[in-house]
């Protein structure tokens, strides 16, 4: 079974500067999706990246960017100019691309980055 | 557009109740699903349907049930509560096609008391 590891419980960071969240995840399989969602104080969870591991570029999406290496299993998450608005619970998520079995409808999570914003 | 729907937003139950948490997508999505969230534990998969009449279950689906009747609908029945249901509830939606990303509700906190 796949696992995702975020081995930071609490990161802070100054309003402005850069950030990187980590993540780690298991998996023996060669092509699947993995996605960071952001979850405010108001619970909802916003997607704001995702990778397709055939890809070998980064995804990037404004401040948000990834560097995604996939013999490490690793797939880090950076957000640049941080804002007060960044502050929230980020999950790191997997999801298999293997259509057989049903593995492809479960999106695995990490326990969650809490990460706070100081103006 | 309003995306995913739940309802309600709180509910308070006590041991032994019975109760149906709601969710409907306006967005033609086949694949349906419920996850629960815990303090430490991230979310984990409790069922999922990927059309009408086609439901299965997930990581940690004892003590619920779900049917899909249509498309647009999947609610998620508790029909005994325990204490150990205690949680936030998230009803999420997606397009089948390979890369599509989950579309979450705004989530349901129960308390079982």
């Amino acid at each position: 079974a796949q696992t995702v590891t975020q081995s930071q419980p609490e990161m802070s960071v100054q309003e402005a500067e850069t950030v990187t969240l980590s993540c780690t995840y298991d998996t023996s399989e060669s092509d699947y999706y993995l996605f960071w969602y952001k979850q405010p104080p108001s619970r909802q969870m916003i997607l704001v990246i995702r990778q397709e591991a055939y890809k070998q570029q980064n995804a990037t999406e404004n401040r948000f960017s990834v560097n995604f290496q996939k013999a490490a299993k690793s797939f880090s998450l950076k957000i640049s100019d941080s804002q007060l608005g960044d502050a929230a619970m980020y999950f790191c998520a997997y999801r298999s691309a293997d259509g057989s079995g049903g593995s492809n409808y479960k999106l695995t999570f990490g326990k969650g980055t809490l990460l706070t914003v100081n103006p | 557009n309003a995306g995913v729907t739940q309802t309600p937003k709180f509910q308070v139950l006590k041991t032994g109740q019975s109760m149906t948490l709601q969710c409907a997508q306006d967005m033609n999505h086949e694949y349906m699903s419920w996850y629960r969230q815990d303090p430490g534990m991230g979310l984990r998969l409790i069922h999922y349907s990927v059309g009408a009449g086609i439901t299965d279950q997930g990581e940690v689906p004892n003590g619920y049930n779900v049917s899909r009747s249509t498309t647009e609908d999947f609610p998620l029945r508790l029909l005994s509560a325990a204490p150990s249901q205690t949680s936030v509830y998230f009803c999420a939606s997606r397009r089948q096609r390979d890369n599509s990303p989950l579309h979450f509700g705004n989530g349901t906190r129960l308390t079982v008391t």
